[in-house]
């Protein structure tokens, strides 16, 4: 089976910088995605990693640990706009079959 | 810049009658996929299709459920009896083949589909 565990909500303030955690539980792991969902839209990517480490891209930054199943993503400088949920998303197999299991998502509120 | 575009944005429909969701997948991507987001909960997975049939399914994707790529461009979802908890957010996503563009899906805006 698979279990894949974020926070549900966080507040934090504008300019400041934010942490959002996942778990997972997963056999053949793959790959994981961070997206950000705006209510009422479609899921974006932010990121990617398959290797432990830290992947940085502008505001954002994605960082895996596949020893100790567990990933977060880190948003600095924060804006109003970001505020969202961010959908934590692993992917399963080794074929290019792409399935992609989503976390819960962490609601993230974006306060002046 | 290309994108996912899915029809209609809304869709009401009476139980048990048949509705097709219909998507146009980014032109050069060649993995296809659908996933729905009932109100208030997560993203899940659907179904997968690539090279013309269905790669991977999940358990909610049952004899209900069919997609189908009728011509060079269309991705369709059809399900046959809908049902009240079929009453969900539906995203069309395409990605590339193998390789580092591989692993970014991108997802279309949606269809809502109302069932009463």
């Amino acid at each position: 089976g698979q279990n894949i565990d974020q926070p549900t909500e966080m507040t934090a303030t504008e300019g400041a910088i934010v942490q959002i955690n996942c778990t997972y539980q997963t056999s053949g792991f793959n790959g994981l995605f961070w997206y950000q969902q705006h209510a009422g839209e479609a899921p974006t990517f932010l990121s990617y990693n398959v290797l432990d480490g830290l992947e940085e891209k502008g505001r954002f930054s994605s960082f895996l640990s596949r020893s100790k199943g567990y990933s977060y993503l880190l948003l600095k400088e924060l804006q109003m706009k970001d505020s969202a949920s961010y959908l934590c998303a692993v992917r399963r197999g080794k074929t290019s079959y792409d399935k992609v299991i989503f976390g819960p998502g962490t609601s993230l509120s974006v306060i002046p | 810049e290309p994108e996912v575009t899915q029809t209609p944005s809304h869709q009401v429909t009476q139980m048990g009658q048949e509705v097709i969701l219909r998507c146009v997948p980014i032109s050069n991507h060649l993995y296809f996929y659908w996933y729905r987001q009932i109100l208030g909960q997560k993203v899940e997975f659907l179904v997968s299709f690539y090279n013309n049939e269905i790669s991977e399914k999940s358990e909610i994707f049952d004899d209900q459920f069919s997609v189908e790529r009728p011509d060079g461009s269309n991705f369709t979802l059809k399900i046959r009896s809908t049902k009240l908890e079929d009453s969900a957010m539906y995203f069309c996503a395409s990605s590339e083949a193998r390789g580092p563009a591989y692993n970014e899906q991108f997802f279309g805006p949606g269809t809502r589909l109302t069932v009463l």
